[in-house]
Order: structure tokens, then C-alpha cells, then sequence
């Protein structure tokens, strides 16, 4: 049960993408097209952003996208906006009623 | 308007027992699992535990493992945490967490959890 492996940040300008990746095992991310992608601001409750690899949910921006390989998922956000700077974690599930959470990256917009 | 609200967090002993509430609204509770989704402060989100619709195979992380029981009772919307030998890194902030297609698509404000002497 290890939290998935997430870079502790990242970073890019106004207008440009910038992509988190998100690793784990054969037993999570490259077992299940389940992986979903959360984004948290301060003091406030996550919120879905991404889930199965790259669906959105209405009313989530198109600027938001994922996709996987092997063992490792990817959230990109493209368009960089002031608001998009806060923390993203990803999870996977992993069987019955397990999931497991990344370790969180904190995007900053330059 | 689809709504969790959790309660019951508060200020514990070490070795002391706890019993968080969700309270869901505005949708059909019966038909989803749902969760508990802790997150220490400033730390990263941590997978609790869950219960399926009807009650049956919780599943437990392993820090909590033998010392929390999660309940729902479908009659009323509401979801249950029983916590007990609470220690300093069960403190945290515990969220309420609806799962739809194998996603968490509903997150309560969360309750926190203090564990201190």
C-alpha cells in the first residue's frame, strides 16, 4: 500500500503546459484504467479533476487532460492560468475497495 | 444539492476512541460505496477506508487496520468511523468521500481529528 510517487513540484509560465507524472505499480496504475487526477486549494477539499486515465467531469476545464503508460499516469494542464496554481494528487484503484493516493505536486505558475 | 457533511472530530487523548458521522444529502446513498480519506496537516492525502453499498467487505488501510470500523446504516444517509488507540499520527483532517465509477466524484469539508494530551 505505498503512496504513488509524484514530483513535489512543478512549474511553467502563463500559457504553457506543464505535465505531473504519477508512478506506481503493476498492482495499481498498470493493473486498472482507474486512475484519477485531484486538485486541492488551500484550505479547501479536493476536487475531481480526471478520472479513468482522461475523462472529465462536467464543468472541468478542457485544459486538463491525463493519459497512462505502463505504470505510470500523467495529468497535463495546458494553457497555464494564475488559478491553476495549487496541489494535484493523483490515485489509482487497486482492487475491491483499495485505492491508493499520490504524494501530491504543487504547481506553480512562473 | 449532493452534499456530505462529516462530524465528531474534536480533541482526543492518546489511546482514546472517536466516532466521526457523515451525514449525505441530495442523492440516492444506498447505491454508492463510499469512503474515508484522511489528510495530516500539510501533508498529502491518505486512503482511509471504504464500504461498499450495502455494507459488506470493508476494506481498511494499513495504519489503521484493527483499530478503526467503518458502518453505514442506508436508512438513515449516514456513514460511520469508529476510531479507537488513536495515536499523534491519526490526527488529521477526515473527509467523507462518495465513490462513482471507481473515483471519488463527492468530497465532504471534512472533520478534524486532534490526538494530544
Amino acid at each position: 500500500q505505498s503512496a504513488l510517487t509524484q514530483p513535489p513540484s512543478a512549474s511553467g509560465s502563463p500559457g504553457q503546459s506543464v505535465t505531473i507524472s504519477c508512478t506506481g505499480t503493476s498492482s495499481d496504475i498498470g493493473a486498472y484504467n482507474f486512475v484519477s487526477w485531484y486538485q486541492q486549494h488551500p484550505g479547501k477539499a479536493p476536487k475531481l479533476m480526471i478520472y479513468e486515465i482522461n475523462k472529465r467531469p462536467s464543468g472541468v476545464s478542457d485544459r486538463f487532460s491525463g493519459s497512462k503508460s505502463g505504470n505510470t499516469a500523467f495529468l497535463t494542464v495546458s494553457g497555464l492560468q494564475a488559478e491553476d496554481e495549487t496541489d494535484y494528487y493523483c490515485s489509482s484503484h487497486a482492487g475491491s475497495l483499495h485505492y491508493v493516493f499520490g504524494t501530491g505536486t504543487k504547481v506553480t505558475v512562473l | 444539492e449532493v452534499q456530505l457533511v462529516e462530524s465528531g472530530g474534536g480533541l482526543v487523548q492518546p489511546g482514546g476512541s472517536l466516532r466521526l458521522t457523515c451525514a449525505a444529502s441530495g442523492f440516492t446513498f444506498s447505491n454508492y460505496p463510499m469512503h474515508w480519506v484522511r489528510q495530516a496537516p500539510g501533508k498529502g492525502l491518505e486512503y482511509v477506508s471504504g464500504i461498499s453499498y450495502n455494507g459488506g467487505a470493508p476494506y481498511y488501510g494499513n495504519s489503521v487496520k484493527d483499530r478503526f470500523i467503518i458502518s453505514r446504516d442506508n436508512s438513515k444517509n449516514m456513514m460511520y468511523l469508529q476510531m479507537g488507540s488513536l495515536r499523534a499520527e491519526d490526527m488529521a483532517l477526515y473527509y467523507c468521500v462518495r465513490e462513482s465509477v471507481l473515483t471519488f466524484d463527492i468530497w465532504g469539508q471534512g472533520t478534524m481529528v486532534t490526538v494530544s494530551s
